[in-house]
């Protein structure tokens, strides 16, 4: 069965980069466009990048833009999305999904916490 | 980007009630709308894409629509198990933006 599976809760300090990872599973990883989304506590959800796994091509939000980084390792099946200068208002939970029909397997969520 | 317009907010409703959530698209996006049930504390979950297709394993009673830039998904007799957050996200082109979200509560 396709399963994605992130990489566990970080704590950062503000000016800090984070590194979730997303291995999948249970399908061929480079058939499917893997797209990366977050959700601060009591918030909705906000679509922040996609990646190729195939091509390695990328592309995010504009407000992202410059911040984050979506790359692969296609011989373990796995994508990763850096975000760079963490600010307190970043502090969320991070979910990866497999753009299938539509946003179709997702990963449980990475919580990253911005704390001084 | 493409503005995605959710309502109500919030539902209260009974279980065996019917109900109906409404996201609306600030420009056309034909019928490249999905919904998605997330529970507390858990990722969000497919129910239907392509505006109108069940996903997999998703109960029957569960059902989308469209009318031009308006999107409906009606859930026809309330179970226990669906009282959740319920999330619309159009995917026609980047960026991929979702609705506010509509928290399904138990009156």
């Amino acid at each position: 069965q396709v399963q994605l599976v992130q990489s566990g809760a970080e704590v950062k300090k503000p000016g800090a980069s984070v590194k979730v990872s997303c291995e999948a599973s249970g399908y061929t990883f480079s058939d499917y466009d893997i797209i990366w989304v977050r959700q601060a506590t009591g918030q909705g959800l906000e679509w922040m990048g996609w990646m190729s796994p195939s091509s390695g091509s990328s592309g995010s939000a504009q407000r992202f833009q410059g911040r984050i980084t979506m790359t692969r390792e296609t011989s373990i099946s796995t994508a990763y999305m850096e975000l760079r200068s963490l600010r307190s208002e970043d502090s969320a939970v991070y979910y990866c999904a497999r753009q299938g029909q539509s946003s179709d397997h997702w990963g449980q969520g990475t919580l990253v916490t911005v704390s001084s | 980007d493409i503005q995605m317009t959710q309502s109500p907010s919030t539902l209260s409703a009974s279980v065996g009630d019917r109900v109906s959530i409404t996201c609306r698209a600030s420009q056309e996006i034909y019928t490249w709308l999905a919904w998605f049930q997330q529970e507390p504390g858990k990722a969000p979950n497919l129910l239907i894409y392509q505006a109108s297709t069940l996903q997999s394993g998703v109960p029957s009673r569960f059902s989308g629509s469209r009318s031009g830039t308006e999107f409906t998904l009606t859930i026809s007799s309330l179970q226990p198990e669906d009282f959740a957050t319920y999330h619309c996200q159009q995917y026609f082109t980047y960026p991929y933006t979702f609705g506010q979200g509509t928290k399904l509560e138990i009156k």
